[in-house]
């Protein structure tokens, strides 16, 4: 299978423990976000790679919320403290580099905080 | 900051029915593009609009791109059991991200 892996694929958790995601996008793909989803609500945007330089990051990613892409490949998201408004759909996606390309999206890693 | 709404949030048609979603941008937009998500899913690139009032078609699927590129709709003709999901539209925002919709959730009714 040639597309964007995320695992876990469920991870439960309680409040205050820390956890890690990883995702392994498509690999002639660049660009690399991190997007988290709740129920009923379209994906949010969190952070962008592109190859290993985190370019961006959203306001909403607190400093408990850490990403990393080290050498260009696979990426991970850590998130220190949890709390149980963490809990949602942690969603990867890549893209080739160029301009409008489309996000290939990974299958998510669902977070549940007790 | 930018922000990219979508009307109906949720439809239910008769099977056979049309339906339509519109996406509605606070700002301009170089580019729309359209994504579906089946219920348990993750999102799946549809379609990418570039120029003013453009019209694209995939079979039963109709987008459209308006002419002062702040707002597209997708109609989809005689909805079928194999559409229902929600759709989303996702414009870009600054140099590397794009914004999701609040999505249309389509549920069809056999």
């Amino acid at each position: 299978d040639t597309g964007v892996s995320q695992n876990p694929r469920h991870k439960i958790t309680k409040r205050g423990q820390n956890v890690t995601f990883r995702c392994d996008p498509i690999s002639e793909h660049n660009r690399l976000y991190w997007y988290r989803q709740t129920l009923g609500q379209g994906p949010e945007f969190l952070t962008y790679f592109q190859n290993e330089a985190q370019l961006e990051k959203s306001r909403l990613l607190s400093d408990r919320f850490s990403a990393e892409r080290p050498k260009g490949s696979f990426s991970t998201l850590e998130i220190q403290r949890t709390e149980q408004g963490d809990s949602a759909m942690y969603l990867c996606a890549s893209s080739l580099q160029s301009w409008g390309g489309e996000l290939f999206f990974g299958e998510g890693s669902r977070l549940t905080v007790l | 900051g930018q922000q990219v709404m979508q009307i109906p949030q949720y439809q239910h048609v008769q099977e056979g029915e049309d339906f339509t979603t519109y996406c509605n941008s606070s700002t301009t937009l170089s580019n729309i593009q359209w994504y579906k998500q089946r219920p348990g899913g993750h999102p799946v690139f549809l379609i990418q609009l570039v120029k003013s009032g453009e019209v694209k078609k995939q079979k039963r699927l109709t987008f459209q791109f308006g002419e002062a590129k702040k707002n597209s709709s997708l109609h989809i003709t005689a909805t079928q059991t194999t559409d229902v999901g929600t759709y989303f539209c996702a414009g870009p925002s600054g140099t590397y991200k794009y914004i999701f919709g609040t999505g249309t959730r389509l549920k069809v009714l056999a």
